[in-house]
């Protein structure tokens, strides 16, 4: 089964620091691969996905991630937070039959 | 558009009462979803179904049943609600089962005590 792993639960920055939220995933096939950004007391929005193609994907405001295939892995990076992106972020990863997520990291971003 | 809605907003019951969770979406999509989340441990997939008349089991389907009667509605029924499944329920739909963007509802607090 398609497991997702996000390495950090919990990730502090300051204002306009860059930032990586880890993520990896184990699978023996292809995959397609999401980042989700969920706000407080809100559903899921979509921020960024990996389908095919160039390996660097890039969100409309300023994230971005990297498939790895070598390492299974698919961080997401901004080289400068600002506080509205304070949220916490999903990554995701379909397989053959479902869609599976990690456990979230949430990042606050601090003045 | 409203996108994927979601009815009740939050809910009490106490053990053993029975409830249905209604998700609604105007994006003519094929799929639909229903999610747990819990702290620590992300969203996890309880039911879902590829087109009207037809349902699957997810990950965690155990004490849930599901319908997709019309294909904008998919509904998720507690028939006797115990305090573990106390959570926020969120539904999610696509067009596209491989590829494309799950769009998701506000979600559901449920509470059983």
């Amino acid at each position: 089964a398609q497991s997702v792993t996000q390495l950090d639960s919990q990730v502090p920055v300051f204002e306009e620091a860059p930032v990586e939220l880890r993520c990896n995933y184990s699978s023996s096939v292809s995959v397609y691969l999401f980042w989700y950004v969920q706000y407080p007391n809100q559903g899921l929005q979509l921020l960024l996905k990996y389908l095919s193609g160039s390996t660097l994907v890039e969100s409309i405001n300023g994230f971005e991630a990297e498939f790895n295939k070598s390492q299974t892995s698919f961080h997401l990076r901004k080289p400068s937070v600002h506080i509205s992106d304070t949220a916490e972020y999903f990554c995701a990863a379909r397989g053959d039959n479902d869609m599976r997520f990690g456990a979230g990291t949430r990042l606050t971003v601090k003045p | 558009n409203a996108g994927v809605t979601q009815t009740p907003k939050f809910r009490v019951l106490k053990t053993g009462q029975s409830m249905t969770l209604l998700c609604a979406q105007d994006m003519n999509h094929e799929y639909m979803y229903w999610y747990r989340q819990d702290p620590g441990m992300g969203l996890r997939l309880i039911h879902y179904s590829v087109g009207e008349g037809t349902t699957a089991k997810g990950e965690v389907p155990d004490g849930y049943n599901v319908s997709r009667l019309k294909k904008q509605n998919f509904l998720l029924g507690l028939e006797s609600a115990a305090p573990s499944q106390t959570s926020v329920y969120f539904c999610a739909s696509t067009g596209s089962y491989r590829t494309d963007t799950q769009y998701f509802g506000p979600g559901t607090r449920l509470t059983v005590l």
